[in-house]
């Protein structure tokens, strides 16, 4: 009974290649994010949908692109992958727009070769 | 704009001794705050929050962290370590609604000398 889950957990890639990141909440949530770690542990936020609108659109190229069929699911798709995504993905939701607390999924490592 | 700061990105401490991890914070509006716990391979697992209402938080694992306005400090505390709190740590704080992005320190890595 997973609350956020994400698939794959390891990604391992050629540059030039698409792929697909999916995240799925359990908790009933309104509101869902995409992160990026970085290899120094930074966090920083991608993306954010709330009921299937996209809310938060960082300065992210775009070759990333997300996608989220119903308020359950969010995933994210990488075009033309560089050696520079190579990085961990979380995906995140919460209860609503606001300041609520999130609650994050476990990783997908993204491993670009 | 809102930011944080975590002062030490490496802290040791013997088992049985106080943590003190430190996060300075920078808001336009009254901040909500959070520390997350990661531990290795894992998601990011909520701590405990400040959300306006008791200054002194506190949360799982015998973890608390208070709010000091003056300071504009949120230091994460527990009075007596062990050896399953070696994590990394990460103070975020909340923007305001439209941006409710959560924005992340730089993490401060906590190891347990046994």
């Amino acid at each position: 009974d997973t609350a956020v889950s994400q698939t794959p957990k390891y990604l391992v890639t050629q540059m030039g290649n698409d792929k697909s990141i999916k995240c799925e909440q359990n908790l009933g949530h309104d509101t869902m994010y995409w992160y990026k770690q970085d290899s120094k542990k930074f966090l920083k936020i991608m993306f954010s949908y709330n009921n299937k609108e996209l809310i938060i659109n960082e300065t992210v190229p775009n070759r990333f692109s997300p996608k989220s069929p119903d308020k359950a699911h969010l995933n994210l798709h990488i075009n033309s992958l560089e050696l520079g995504d190579s990085a961990v993905y979380f995906c995140a939701s919460s209860q609503a727009r606001g300041r609520y607390e999130q609650y994050f999924g476990p990783g997908t490592r993204l491993t670009v070769t | 704009a809102q930011s944080v700061t975590q002062l030490g990105s490496h802290v040791s401490v013997s088992e049985g001794a106080l943590v003190l991890l430190r996060c300075n914070y920078s808001s336009s509006v009254p901040p909500y705050l959070f520390w997350y716990v990661q531990y290795p391979n894992q998601g990011l697992q909520l701590l405990l929050k400040y959300t306006s209402a008791a200054t002194l938080v506190k949360g799982i694992n015998g973890f608390e962290a208070e709010f000091k306005k003056s300071e504009t400090s949120f230091h994460l505390t527990k009075p007596s370590a062990h050896m399953s709190d070696a994590a990394e740590y990460f103070c975020a704080v909340s923007g305001s609604f439209g941006n409710e992005k959560l924005t992340f320190g730089t993490g401060t890595r906590l190891t347990i000398i046994p």
